[in-house]
C-alpha cells in the first residue's frame, strides 16, 4: 500500500512571501501521479497542480510549482507572492495505476496580511 | 455550468439507524468516488464507479457500506447500522474517465454525526 506523509500539520507566510510545503510517499510502484489539492473551510477540495512520475520537469500553475524529487520520493509545493486566498488545508495526493487515490493528513496554511 | 452537488449538507442519525447519502456527478463524467474524511485526516478512498460498474469497492470498511449507481450518473452510498465511529465528511468525485487523465472534481461533502 502506498503512504502519504506531510510533516508540517501548520504553517503561516506573511502575505506576498513564498511559502515551501512538504510531502513524501512511500511506492515501490514506478508509475504514478501526484497531486495538491487545496481545501477551504467550505470543504470543497480544488485541485491545485499535478505532476505525472515519468516527467522529469517539475509541474508549475501560475504562483504555485512544485519539487518533484522521485528518487527520493518527495513532492514540495512551493506558493510565491502568497495571497489571503491561499489561506486553507493544503492535501498532497497520490494517485496509482489502479485508480486509487492516497491523501495525506494535510497542512493548514495561514496567510498572515 | 453545476458543479458536484451532495445531499443533504448535513445529517445527524442516531447509531444503529440507517443512511443514504447522495451525489450528483457533472454531467457526462463517467467515472465517480466516493471518500470519507474524518476530523484532521485527509480524505480515504471508499469506492471507484466507472459507468454504472463498482470498478474498485475495496476502500469500504466493511459489509455496512454499500454504494450504487445504477444508472451511470447519481450515486448513492449507503451506510446501515450505523456507528459513531462513521461520524465524518463523506465527499464525492467525479471525472470525464480515469483520473490519470482528467481533473477529479469534488463535491461538498455531507457531514455525517452518528449520536
Amino acid at each position: 500500500a502506498q503512504t502519504v506523509t506531510q510533516s508540517q500539520p501548520e504553517m503561516s507566510v506573511q502575505e506576498a512571501e513564498t511559502v515551501t510545503l512538504s510531502c513524501t510517499y512511500d511506492t515501490s510502484e514506478s508509475d504514478y501521479y501526484l497531486f495538491w489539492y487545496k481545501q477551504p473551510p467550505s470543504r470543497q477540495m480544488i485541485l491545485v497542480i499535478r505532476q505525472e512520475a515519468y516527467k522529469q520537469q517539475n509541474a508549475t500553475e501560475n504562483r504555485f510549482s512544485v519539487n518533484f524529487q522521485k528518487a527520493a520520493k518527495s513532492f514540495s509545493l512551493k506558493i510565491s507572492d502568497s495571497q489571503l486566498g491561499d489561506a486553507a488545508m493544503y492535501f498532497c495526493a497520490f494517485l496509482n495505476t489502479g485508480n486509487q487515490f492516497y491523501f495525506g493528513t494535510g497542512t493548514s496554511l495561514t496567510v498572515i496580511p | 455550468g453545476a458543479g458536484v452537488s451532495q445531499t443533504p449538507s448535513n445529517k445527524v442519525t442516531e447509531k444503529g439507524k440507517y443512511v443514504e447519502l447522495r451525489c450528483d456527478p457533472i454531467s457526462g463524467h463517467t467515472a465517480l468516488y466516493w471518500y470519507r474524511q474524518s476530523l484532521g485526516q485527509g480524505p480515504e478512498f471508499l469506492i471507484y464507479f466507472q459507468g454504472t460498474g463498482a470498478a474498485d469497492d475495496s476502500g469500504l470498511p466493511n459489509d455496512r457500506f454499500f454504494a450504487v449507481r445504477p444508472e451511470g450518473s447519481v450515486s448513492t452510498l449507503k451506510i446501515q447500522r450505523t456507528e459513531r465511529g462513521d461520524s465524518a465528511v463523506y465527499l464525492c468525485a467525479s471525472s470525464l474517465g480515469p483520473v490519470f487523465s482528467y481533473e477529479q472534481y469534488f463535491g461538498p461533502g455531507t457531514r455525517l454525526t452518528v449520536t
